[in-house]
């Protein structure tokens, strides 16, 4: 069935360094990949999403990649700042069909100063 | 514009009981999506509605169940509570259906709903 796969569970960085988060999908089907990010007792946010048309997308600190033949995308943060301590899901589903999602596990982000 | 709304904000029940939990989608948004968070679980997918039909399914056992109304505002239900049926409800609405060019999902607050 469908599954996303998010690695790892948690992951601490020192301020300033960069942070990479890996999933990996089971559904060739899918051709859009969002992350999201929960910050403690809010909602989850849409911070960058990639489409499967395209390998790579960046937008200031974070950025996104794609590896579609082997239904790989990861999720880079540069420069990492306190701000940025959250849980992140990567997530996929079909552009154009629905809000059907299937997220990731989740990863626990901590920015140590 | 206003946000996804998801009403009560938090919510107490006993075992057995039934509960109803409601998400007014924003405006326009015909597309309403559930999912169950849990600390062990993560975010799982319960059920999509567009234009008051159900479009997609999760994993979940009839006891979950839901609608959505000719206003696009959805209802999930869920009869003979457990405790592991507490958990973070969240509903997600979304343009995606209606032939626009983005369908992302806005996200409520969530529904807390904890079962004793």
């Amino acid at each position: 069935g469908e599954n996303v796969e998010q690695h790892p569970s948690t992951l601490s960085v020192q301020e300033g360094d960069s942070a990479v988060i890996k999933c990996t999908y089971s559904d060739s089907a899918s051709n859009y990949f969002p992350w999201y990010k929960q910050e403690l007792g809010k909602r989850p946010q849409l911070i960058i999403d990639i489409r499967s048309n395209v390998g790579e997308k960046k937008d200031q600190r974070i950025a996104v990649t794609l590896n579609k033949t082997a239904k790989h995308f990861s999720l880079h943060i540069t420069e990492t700042q306190p701000e940025d301590s959250a849980v992140y899901f990567c997530a996929a589903r079909m552009y154009s069909s629905a809000s059907k999602i299937i997220f990731g596990s989740g990863t626990r982000l901590s920015i140590r100063p | 514009k206003a946000g996804v709304t998801q009403t009560p904000r938090y919510l107490i029940k006993t075992r057995g009981q039934q509960v109803t939990l409601s998400c007014s989608p924003i405006s326009g948004h015909r597309s309403v999506s559930w999912y169950q968070q849990t600390p062990g679980q993560g975010l799982q997918f319960l059920f999509e509605y567009f234009s008051e039909t159900q479009r997609n399914k999760g994993n979940f056992p009839g006891r979950f169940s839901g609608r959505q109304f000719s206003n696009s505002r959805s209802e999930m239900n869920v009869s003979t509570l457990e405790l592991g049926d507490s958990a973070l409800y969240l509903c997600a609405s979304s343009s995606a259906g209606t032939g626009g060019s983005n369908t992302e999902a806005f996200f409520g607050q969530g529904t807390r709903l904890t079962v004793v």
